[in-house]
């Protein structure tokens, strides 16, 4: 079974610095992608980043990027410039593309506070 | 376009009783995944339903099922509600015209309190 663990509870930043938030995996699968989702105070879940395991190189999306080592299962989140509303409850995700069913298995979540 | 939505938004019930729980998918989407989410926990996925099928299921009793109509729409049902069901439970929803593109949409989810 495939396994997402956050071993960070909680990270915090100073506006218009950079952070990362870490992220391991565990799986015997070979293709699959993986996530990040953002989950402020309002609850509704957000889509960050997406990262297909197939692919070396690592996505960007504006402030946010990726650093994917697939042969260490790390997938680590880094976000420049940081923001307030950046603050939010963050979750690693992982789903198999072995199965059609996009099941996404969450991580802990790590809680970013952004300091003014 | 509409996102995601889901209702009601707060619901307070009590141990034995049912509940049920509704979900709009967004335009377009025609998959719908359930997934609980505890208090500072990441979400568990409960199941996913597709062309009004379950589809796969996670590690959850009977006790939860759930329903999509022709139009997409679905509910998760849990009977003999326990204080562990105490939970947000948020809706997702897809269009799978390939593993590369289904993107999970969330919805703001329902806050379920059993007392």
């Amino acid at each position: 079974a495939q396994t997402v663990t956050q071993s960070q509870p909680e990270m915090s930043v100073q506006e218009a610095e950079t952070v990362t938030l870490s992220c391991t995996y565990d799986t015997s699968e070979s293709d699959y992608y993986l996530f990040w989702y953002k989950q402020p105070p309002s609850r509704q879940m957000i889509l960050v980043i997406r990262q297909e395991a197939y692919k070396q190189q690592n996505a960007t999306e504006n402030r946010f990027s990726v650093n994917f080592q697939k042969a260490a299962k790390s997938f680590s989140l880094k976000i420049s410039d940081s923001q307030l509303g950046d603050a939010a409850m963050y979750f690693c995700a992982y789903r198999s593309a072995e199965s059609n069913t996009g099941k996404l298995i969450f991580g802990q979540g790590t809680t970013l506070q952004v300091k003014p | 376009d509409a996102g995601v939505t889901q209702s009601p938004t707060h619901l307070i019930k009590t141990r034995g009783q049912q509940v049920t729980l509704r979900c709009s998918p967004k335009s377009g989407h025609d998959t719908v995944s359930w997934y609980q989410q505890a208090l500072g926990q990441g979400p568990q996925f409960i199941f996913q339903y597709y062309e009004e099928e379950e589809r796969q299921r996670g590690n959850f009793p009977d006790r939860f099922s759930g329903h999509q109509f022709p139009n997409y729409s679905s509910e998760l049902n849990v009977n003999a509600l326990l204080l562990g069901d105490s939970a947000l439970y948020l809706c997702a929803s897809s269009f799978p015209l390939s593993p590369s593109t289904d993107t999970q949409y969330f919805g703001p989810g329902t806050r379920l309190t059993v007392l």
